[in-house]
């Protein structure tokens, strides 16, 4: 079954360490997207990418990185976690055939302690 | 700034009340419109989306959004919403002056009563 994926869903981590997000898409989506939501907030675009070695961007600067080296896999690295990186990070991809919807991953809750 | 409003932050109803939220943007020429679902601990699902045609679309879960392009609103509407209706709603627009990028509103949050 097509679908979105984001590992690990909730993930503690102390100061100073670095963590990368996975996230996944099967269902052959060339645009993805890195968004930031704090609790009862909106979502705020902090990545995407249009396909391949292609990523930009979003309008919520964010210290996090993102690589696409395949069309499935778009992991997001924080490369030295702080208290105020806590937060939900959420994966979604979208065709770039057409006008489409977004699909969302799960999320992952992240605390930096 | 180019942006999405929502109107409420919270609405609490109780069932078998109508709802209607509001959503109003921003943007200038061609958009296209969505409204999402976000359930408790669940991911965001697409509850209808608005591309052309006719502006009185009809989503899943009975409900219904209508876009007025004078007014630059695309709100939501339920006739009689449901205690499993209870959720974090977002309404979202692409633009083709923004590249297509999804930008939403800042949500708001259902609780239905039983």
């Amino acid at each position: 079954e097509a679908d979105i994926y984001q590992t690990p869903r909730y993930l503690v981590i102390g100061t100073g360490k670095k963590i990368t997000l996975e996230c996944s898409q099967t269902m052959g989506h060339d645009k993805m997207y890195w968004y930031q939501q704090d609790p009862g907030m909106e979502l705020h675009l902090i990545h995407y990418s249009y396909g391949v070695n292609s990523t930009e961007k979003g309008d919520l600067s964010s210290e996090s990185t993102v690589s696409r080296i395949r069309t499935e896999h778009f992991p997001l690295t924080l490369e030295s976690a702080r208290p105020s990186h806590t937060s939900q990070y959420l994966c979604a991809s979208t065709s770039t055939q057409g006008v489409t919807e977004a699909f969302f991953g799960q999320g992952t809750r992240l605390t930096v302690v | 700034a180019q942006s999405v409003s929502q109107h409420n932050h919270h609405v609490i109803l109780s069932e078998a009340a109508s709802l209607e939220l509001g959503c109003n943007y921003s943007y200038g020429g061609t958009v296209n419109l969505f409204w999402y679902v976000q359930y408790p601990g669940q991911h965001l699902q697409l509850l209808l989306k608005y591309f052309s045609g006719d502006p009185l679309v009809k989503g899943i879960k009975g409900f219904e959004a209508e876009f007025i392009k004078s007014k630059f609103s695309f709100n939501l509407r339920k006739p009689s919403v449901q205690w499993s209706d209870t959720a974090e709603y977002f309404c979202a627009v692409t633009a083709d002056n923004y590249g297509q990028n999804f930008v939403f509103g800042p949500g708001t949050r259902l609780s239905v009563l039983p």
